[in-house]
């Protein structure tokens, strides 16, 4: 069965950096796109991150460019987002989400992990 | 950059009842790029629908998503206990290639 867990939330201070990592399996990994999404306490889902299953196209919302870079690695069969230069509005629960295939939906979701800016 | 609204905000129903939940776009999209997902309370979104009314693995056939253009629905015909929670329209574009809707809220009256 498809599984996917993050890992490498935590509190952090404002300005500093923090890697998320995702670990896949269940699936033919390296077939498929992936997404970050993350959630503010209390609020609705904002999407983040997209790349293609090998790398080769990534998209950032306007809000994170040029602050978080999304990546993979299929050989680990795992999808990470480096975070910069973290604000407090950053603070929320991250997701990762296996792409359909079809550029339609998202199938599959990780249970997620807090991140937390503060000082 | 489309941009979905949801209404109701909040849907006050009892078990039993029928939830009918709106989702409007900005611009037009391709219904077969619109999607729903249910999120519980403490739980990540899972899949509902895609391309706008075809159910994903597992999800009972009381959930059912019809619309075209720039108004879709997801309507759920007899809620369950497990069905109150929050739920989401998300359309596949191009910049942003995702956008997700602020949400619908179904709770127990």
């Amino acid at each position: 069965q498809v599984q996917l867990v993050e890992s490498g939330g935590g509190v952090v201070q404002p300005g500093r950096s923090l890697r998320l990592s995702c670990a896949a399996s269940g699936f033919s990994f390296s077939s498929y796109g992936m997404h970050w999404v993350r959630q503010a306490p209390g609020k609705g889902l904002e999407w983040v991150a997209v790349m293609s299953y090998d790398g080769s196209y990534k998209y950032h919302v306007d809000s994170v460019k040029g602050r978080f870079t999304i990546s993979r690695d299929n050989s680990k069969n795992t999808l990470y987002l480096q975070m910069t230069s973290l604000r407090a509005e950053d603070t929320a629960v991250y997701y990762c989400a296996k792409d359909s295939g079809n550029l339609n939906s998202l199938d599959y979701w990780g249970q997620g992990t807090l991140v937390t800016v503060s000082s | 950059e489309i941009v979905l609204t949801q209404s109701p905000g909040t849907l006050s129903l009892s078990p039993g009842e029928r939830a009918t939940l709106s989702c409007r776009a900005s611009q037009s999209v391709s219904s077969s790029y619109l999607a729903w997902y249910q999120q519980r309370p403490g739980q990540a979104p899972r899949l509902l629908l895609f391309g706008a009314s075809s159910r994903a693995t597992g999800i009972p056939d009381r959930f059912g998503g019809s619309g075209s253009g720039t108004d879709f629905t997801l309507t759920i015909s007899r809620l369950e206990p497990e069905d109150f929670a929050i739920y989401y329209c998300q359309q596949y574009g191009s910049s942003p290639p995702v956008t997700f809707g602020p949400g619908t809220t179904v709770d127990i009256k």
